[in-house]
């Protein structure tokens, strides 16, 4: 079964504070994306990246950057925290390769204080 | 661009009912179509995928159902049980340059016992 992991479930952070999400998949997949999802809007792309060092912005790209500096690990990182980054943050990964399934992870829910 | 829509936005059954939950998406030019589970603050679980070729997937007790041509997407679940009780979301994927994800804002299900 392919696995994505993420670094914390829970996260509490003060604003200004440099936060890093990170996300790991073991199945050699291509294609990772970060979402945030909030109540009443959904699950929005924050960026992806379809493979090392490849990042490409997705639609609330804003007060976010990536890195991706090995195939199987995908951060997200906040330059300094705002109240309204207050989220539930979902890591995903899909192999383009075959059968394209998107496989999430179970998601850090972050509060920045 | 591409925008997904799920009805209805909740929908409350008795255990054991047949149901149907709708998605419908604007750009018929999709790569896949697929299904997710969430329960509250967890993580998405992929339930069924459907590439652009398929017209339906099956398993166990969900059907998921593809027209392109119409831009529409069904998900069948027989005899719904209480444990079924999550939100379920659609989500279309496309080849744009690099792979991106639409997600519909998904329909909470609620069943009684």
């Amino acid at each position: 079964d392919v696995k994505v992991t993420q670094s914390s479930r829970y996260l509490v952070k003060r604003t200004g504070e440099k936060v890093f999400l990170e996300c790991v998949q073991d199945m050699d997949h291509e294609n990772m994306f970060w979402y945030r999802q909030d109540p009443g809007l959904g699950l929005r792309l924050i960026y992806f990246s379809y493979d090392v060092k490849m990042k490409e912005k997705g639609d609330i790209p804003e007060g976010y950057s990536v890195s991706r500096e090995k195939k199987e690990r995908f951060s997200l990182i906040l330059e300094s925290a705002s109240t309204n980054q207050t989220s539930m943050y979902l890591c995903a990964s899909f192999d383009s390769r075959s059968y394209n399934e998107q496989f999430f992870g179970p998601g850090t829910r972050l509060t920045v204080l | 661009k591409q925008e997904v829509t799920q009805i209805p936005a909740a929908l409350s059954v008795p255990e054991g009912e047949n149901l149907v939950l709708n998605c419908s998406f604007t750009d018929s030019a999709i790569y896949n179509l697929q299904w997710f589970r969430q329960d509250p603050g967890k993580g998405l679980t992929s339930l069924l995928l459907i590439q652009s070729s398929q017209r339906e997937q099956t398993s166990g007790r969900l059907n998921a159902s593809l027209d392109k041509s119409s831009g529409r997407s069904t998900l069948y679940i027989a005899a719904s049980q209480p444990g079924d009780s999550a939100t379920y979301l659609c989500a279309a994927t496309q080849n744009t340059g690099g792979f991106k994800t639409i997600f519909g804002a998904g329909t909470r299900l609620f069943v009684k016992a």
